[in-house]
């Protein structure tokens, strides 16, 4: 099975913060890995897949980047709305999730 | 528009069956395969299994195989899935999701079903 490992765990910023989370993949992925934002009580929401392509209707200050093992999602400019749990998923072989990354307000 | 509508919460007792409905509205039923998740409360998202509405055929995690079991109903577009052999650390939501044509992210999610295990 592939595993997903995430950094930080947690992060704490502030509104207008440049945030970047990582995800390693324990083998080569190619480009197939997605990021999820959840809410509280929510169902998470895809926002970028392929590694780098933006999803329909997701703020262009979300962006992906990487292939192979090691990938990344970065917040260009944190907003209030984006304090949320951040997911990576590896589709190349069934789906396997990143345990999150919570993203608080410092 | 696409809706994925899942049935209500559930509590069941140690060793007990649940089923849970997933009524897909939309699209063709049959075009894409679909995957159920779980998420246990504070936890992260574990992946399942997988089934083709098309053909029935189906394909589980190692961590399931054995207590689940996914179906589907194409007169209804509805899936099912039963967990049977209950135990606490199956308390979760459980959300049914589809699989994308260019690949297996989701899209569109299910509300989630809350299953609560306990004696």
């Amino acid at each position: 099975d592939i595993q997903m490992t995430q950094s930080p765990s947690t992060l704490s910023a502030s509104v207008g913060d440049r945030v970047t989370i990582t995800c390693r993949a324990s083998q080569s992925i190619s480009s197939w890995l997605a990021w999820y934002q959840q809410k509280p009580g929510k169902a998470p929401k895809l926002l970028i897949y392929k590694a780098s392509s933006l999803e329909s209707g997701v703020p262009s200050r979300f962006s992906g980047s990487g292939s192979g093992t090691e990938f990344t999602l970065t917040i260009s400019s944190l907003q209030a709305d984006d304090f949320a749990t951040y997911y990576c998923q590896q589709y190349t072989d069934y789906s396997t999730f990143g345990q999150g990354t919570k993203v608080e307000i410092k | 528009q696409v809706q994925l509508v899942q049935s209500g919460a559930e509590v069941k007792k140690p060793g007990a069956s649940v089923r849970i409905s997933c009524k897909a509205s939309g699209y063709t039923f049959t075009r894409n395969y679909m995957h159920w998740l779980r998420q246990a409360p504070g936890q992260g998202l574990e992946w399942m299994g997988i089934i083709n509405p098309g053909d029935g055929d189906t394909y589980y995690s190692q961590r399931f195989r054995g207590r689940v079991t996914m179906t589907r109903d194409t007169s209804t577009s509805t899936l099912y899935m039963e967990l049977s052999s209950l135990r606490s650390e199956d308390t979760a939501m459980y959300y049914c999701v589809r699989v994308e044509s260019s690949g297996s992210y989701y899209v569109y999610w299910g509300q989630g079903t809350l299953v609560t295990v306990s004696s």
